[in-house]
């Protein structure tokens, strides 16, 4: 699976749209693209995925850039409850997910 | 519906001893995973079971760690001579199946503590 790079952390101010960046230049063809986050203390939580078009669900929109090199995760109204671990993974499989350093949001009031 | 349950939710045991970890998936969901999850790192793969067996058990750190889904449902992580460094918490995911599509439902979690 390819190699996914995050920044290490983000600020946010509560109610304003997140963008959450990731890189992921050496995706192949076959791998989708997943976003999970980690609340302190829980298990991950899936929020979206993809493979080359947007994506757009009731927690967050995915957008994935044309030649797939790249894609931001969405939060569009972030709430304090919101603050977590992100992580963005590149799957072909859908047998181990590799967790990488994902990104700590902070959303402050 | 119900989501996947852990038990324990802590466990702590002494150095050498045997440990069971318990994970009950979703309903209905054939695939099954284990992660290992230290503090200030992201979970790490341990075994993956599709149905009965075990599909993928490459994450498995030696061979005191030993894994079983007998009927499918239920698994159950094994821990023998437990070290130190087997301190973690132990995540537990789900999914209807194996395929790349298919998303995976995590538990809560055991935290293990070995004095």
């Amino acid at each position: 699976d390819a190699k996914t790079t995050q920044p290490p952390s983000m600020d946010c101010a509560e109610g304003r749209a997140a963008n959450l960046p990731c890189n992921h230049s050496t995706i192949s063809g076959n791998e989708y693209v997943y976003w999970y986050r980690q609340i302190h203390s829980q298990g991950p939580q899936y929020i979206i995925h993809g493979l080359k078009n947007n994506e757009t669900n009731e927690m967050a929109s995915l957008i994935i850039t044309e030649d797939r090199k790249s894609s931001t995760l969405i939060l569009p109204h972030a709430t304090l409850r919101d603050t977590a671990v992100y992580y963005c993974i590149a799957l072909e499989y859908g047998n181990k997910l590799v967790f990488g350093a994902g990104t700590i949001l902070r959303v402050k009031s | 519906g119900a989501g996947v349950s852990q038990t324990p939710s802590n466990k702590v045991t002494e150095k050498g001893k045997y440990v069971e970890l318990r994970c009950d998936p979703i309903s209905g969901h054939t695939a099954l995973y284990w992660y290992r999850q230290s503090l200030g790192q992201g979970p790490e793969f341990l075994i993956y079971f599709q149905g009965t067996g075990a599909a993928d058990d490459s994450g498995l750190p030696n061979d005191r760690f030993f894994a079983v889904r007998p009927e499918g449902s239920v698994s159950t992580l094994k821990i023998q001579r437990t070290e130190r460094g087997d301190s973690a918490v132990y995540l537990c995911a789900s999914s209807p199946r194996s395929a790349s599509t298919d998303t995976q439902y995590f538990g809560p979690g055991t935290r293990l503590t070995v004095l």
